[in-house]
């Protein structure tokens, strides 16, 4: 079936690093979406990319979408601790009316 | 999101018991979604509604029911609990117009069956 890979699953870095996670589908998304869930919270939608390579930023946050619209990565510059918490991304493929989920990426940021 | 609440946002239950989590909504949305997360598993789609009268099977729809009372209420029934359903469930909306389709998720239920 259809799949969303992400990686890392887990990522430690030191306040002020950069940090990066990818996102790789096994099929063309129409769109992709990324959102954060912090430590005991729910998840909240960060950013959509529709357009073949699509990049949007966020402050310290760069989001793009590959050219042909199967992976993307999001990347934060200079990490601080309240960048903590999982990083999911997901999407829609084809006529599928359902999102697409990969299994995240969780942040730990030592200050 | 204070416009997405769920109830109970705790529960401890016994093997076999009937619970019921509830979902209601002030967005005006008309889809709403059940997830459940485990750690390291993401989060799984048990089911999902896109109105009132449109009921989906999710990945994980087993030993699940819904029912949307409301276009504002969807409520998630574990008709006979097992252990291994003890997780974080989520409910979550999305709007059907434009092309954004954002998820907007509840504060979460955390479920223990004993």
């Amino acid at each position: 079936g259809q799949q969303v890979m992400q990686i890392p699953q887990y990522q430690h870095v030191q306040e002020g690093e950069d940090f990066t996670t990818y996102c790789n589908s096994s099929t063309t998304l129409s769109n992709i979406q990324w959102y954060k869930q912090r430590p005991g919270g729910h998840p909240v939608f960060l950013i959509q990319l529709v357009k073949s390579g699509e990049v949007k930023k966020q402050k310290r946050l760069t989001f793009q979408f590959g050219e042909a619209k199967k992976n993307s990565s999001l990347h934060i510059t200079a990490t601080q601790t309240t960048d903590v918490g999982t990083y999911f991304c997901a999407g829609y493929a084809g006529n599928n009316r359902k999102l697409i989920w990969g299994l995240g990426t969780s942040l730990a940021v030592n200050p | 999101d204070a416009d997405v609440t769920q109830t109970p946002r705790n529960r401890i239950t016994k093997t076999g018991k009937r619970i019921m989590l509830e979902c209601s909504q002030t967005k005006g949305h008309d889809r709403m979604y059940w997830y459940r997360q485990d750690p390291g598993l993401g989060l799984q789609l048990i089911y999902y509604s896109f109105d009132v009268k449109d009921i989906n099977k999710g990945e994980i729809s087993d030993g699940y029911s819904v029912s949307r009372q409301a276009q504002a209420k969807f409520s998630l029934s574990l008709e006979s609990a097992i252990p291994n359903q003890t997780a974080l469930y989520f409910c979550a909306t999305s709007d059907s117009y434009g092309s954004t389709d954002t998820q907007y998720f509840g504060p979460g239920t955390r479920l223990t069956v004993l």
